[in-house]
Formats: structure tokens, sequence, C-alpha cells
């Protein structure tokens, strides 16, 4: 069965400081790795798309490593703001019949305090 | 910017009455997108649309449920006799392609439903 699996379920940290979200998968055959931030109450908004080939994506103080042999992606967060306050939700698509559908991780709560 | 918006925003009903959720995709998205995320869990996909028709659905996507796109903006979810376990955030979804490699997925607010 696809599975996403996050850790930690929930972050906090200190304004300024970086932060390191972790992201494994089962799902095969893969076909790219999203990551989402979701505010509470809000729909997700995309971050990052990563496919097969791609190691590392930067996304303004967000970047995202993949290693699609082990099966792990991480997502680094620099310099955290107080709006980085989210769930940051590891997505990953599946090739083949069916590409529509994307797995989603259950989520990091991350919480930046002043 | 252009956004996927979703109506209502909070939806109460009670137990076995129909619910129509609404939602408007970006204008010139071709694939749309029905989510669900139960309270506490992850999103759930629940079934996708394209040129008419159903392209996939998932196991959730029972008989109860059907999708319509009434007319060039609207995109629909109907739920026929809503149990209590329907209880959650339903998220409409829209795209510009289907391209393995590189769709991107822009997601709507929202709509909570509550079924009592």
């Amino acid at each position: 069965k696809n599975q996403v699996e996050q850790s930690p379920q929930s972050l906090i940290i200190l304004e300024g400081k970086n932060c390191t979200l972790q992201c494994n998968y089962t799902v095969s055959p893969f076909s790219n790795l999203r990551w989402y931030k979701q505010d509470t109450g809000r729909g997700p908004v995309s971050l990052t798309i990563m496919t097969f080939s791609e190691n590392t994506k930067s996304n303004r103080r967000y970047t995202a490593t993949l290693d699609a042999d082990t099966k792990q992606s991480s997502l680094h967060i620099t310099a955290s703001q107080l709006s980085d306050s989210a769930s940051y939700i590891c997505v990953v698509s599946v090739e083949g019949a069916g590409s529509y559908q994307l797995t989603f991780g259950k989520g990091t709560k991350l919480s930046v305090i002043p | 910017e252009p956004e996927v918006t979703q109506t209502p925003s909070h939806q109460v009903t009670q137990m076995g009455q129909e619910v129509i959720l609404r939602c408007v995709p970006i204008s010139n998205h071709l694939y749309f997108y029905w989510y669900r995320q139960i309270l506490g869990q992850k999103v759930e996909f629940l079934v996708s649309f394209y040129n008419n028709e159903i392209s996939e659905k998932s196991e959730i996507f029972d008989d109860q449920f059907s999708v319509e796109r009434p007319d060039g903006s609207n995109f629909t979810l109907k739920i026929r006799s809503t149990k209590l376990e329907d209880s959650a955030m339903y998220f409409c979804a829209s795209s510009t392609t289907q391209d393995r490699e590189s769709y991107e997925q822009y997601f709507g607010p929202g709509t909570r439903l509550t079924v009592t």
C-alpha cells in the first residue's frame, strides 16, 4: 500500500532558527514528490515539486532534498519566521495509470515562537 | 493572482440530507479534483474530473458521491445522503495539465462540512 510517513509530528522552534522536516515514502512507481504548506483552516499551498532525477530544490527559504534510492525527502527551513507556523505536508505522486492521485502524509505541525 | 474559490466556507447539515459543495476552479484550468480531510487526519483524494467526466476516483468516492460541472465555471460535489463520518474539510483543486513531471494542483480554501 502506498504510504507517506512524516516526522516529527510536531515541532516548536524559536524565530530565526533553522529546522528540517523528514518524509519517508513507500509509493511505487514514483513520479514526483511535493511539499505543501497548509495554514490552519486553509487549503494546501505548494512549496516545491521534485521529480525522480532531482536531488535538491529551493524556493526562497525552503530547500527540499530527495533521495529516490532510500525513498526519503527532507524540507529545510532557514531563518524561520512567525509566518512559517503551519503544517508541512509531504505528498507523493504515483506514476502510471492513476497519476492524478496524490498520496498525502499527515504533516508536521511547525510552531515558530518569538 | 487567480485562485480557486469554494462556497460555502462552512456547511452544517443533518444526517441523511443532501449537500452540494461548490467550487470555482481557476479559469484556464482543465482538470479538477476533490479531496477531503477529516479533522486531525491527512488529506485524502476523492475524485478527478476532466472533459466532463470522472478520470479517476478513490474507494472513498462511493455511490453517495457525485461530481458535476454544470456550467463553464462551477465544479460541484454532491453527497446524496450524508453520514456522520462525512464530516470533514472538503478541498477542491484544479490544474492546467496532467503532465506527470510538473503539474501543479491549486487548492481552494475548503468547505468545512459538519453532519449532525
